[in-house]
């Protein structure tokens, strides 16, 4: 059964530090993996996508790395801002099945960021 | 666009009733999931669909039903609601599988007393 584990749980850092959150993965066999962001109460915002056979994705401040290989991943901020707290979750799907059976996710990264 | 909305948003049930939850989707997506999320679990599958009329188990199905009639709509039934279902429920849909992204309703928050 795939298990995904994301470190930090939590993490408070002041404004304007650039930050990495961590993911790892049991099984490499995956079909992608994307990070979310979920502010509370609401739902989840997909952020960055990563292709099984891809390496890194970017999204202005944001940038994701993926090796398959040793099951880990990691989402890059930069440059933090205070709007960027908020849940970040990672989340992969199983090569198997096409992705189709839908995403395995992390418990996620409580991230605040100090004014 | 919409996007996913999940119906309703707020529900508190005595244990032993039932309820529905709908989502509706208007991006003509083909696959849709429920899944529900609980402090210190995250987030789990309840049961997906990969088409009209299509339904399969994830991983946490028991004590919920589902159907898919029509492409856009995916129902999640409770038929005797339990203190161990009050949790955030959520959908989501994508148009192939999950090569694309995943987009999610606002979630619907369910107590069980």
């Amino acid at each position: 059964k795939q298990e995904v584990t994301q470190i930090p749980a939590a993490l408070s850092v002041p404004e304007g530090e650039n930050l990495v959150l961590n993911c790892s993965f049991t099984d490499s066999a995956i079909y992608n993996l994307q990070w979310f962001r979920q502010d509370p109460g609401k739902g989840l915002t997909s952020l960055l996508l990563i292709q099984s056979s891809q390496r890194e994705q970017t999204s202005g401040r944001l940038n994701a790395s993926l090796d398959k290989s040793s099951g880990r991943s990691t989402l890059y901020i930069a440059a933090s801002q205070p709007g960027d707290s908020a849940t970040y979750l990672c989340a992969v799907s199983l090569a198997i099945t096409g992705g189709a059976d839908g995403l395995t996710f992390g418990k996620g990264t409580h991230l605040i960021i100090q004014p | 666009n919409a996007g996913v909305t999940q119906t309703p948003k707020f529900r508190v049930l005595k244990t032993g009733q039932s309820m529905t939850l709908l989502c509706a989707q208007d991006m003509n997506h083909e696959y849709m999931y429920w899944y529900r999320q609980d402090p210190g679990m995250g987030l789990r599958l309840i049961h997906y669909s990969v088409g009209e009329g299509t339904t399969a188990k994830g991983e946490v199905p028991d004590g919920y039903n589902v159907s898919r009639l029509k492409k856009q709509n995916f129902l999640l039934g409770l038929e005797s609601a339990a203190p161990s279902q009050t949790s955030v429920y959520f959908c989501a849909s994508t148009p192939e599988s999950v090569s694309g992204e995943l987009f999610f309703g606002e979630g619907s928050r369910l107590t069980v007393l």
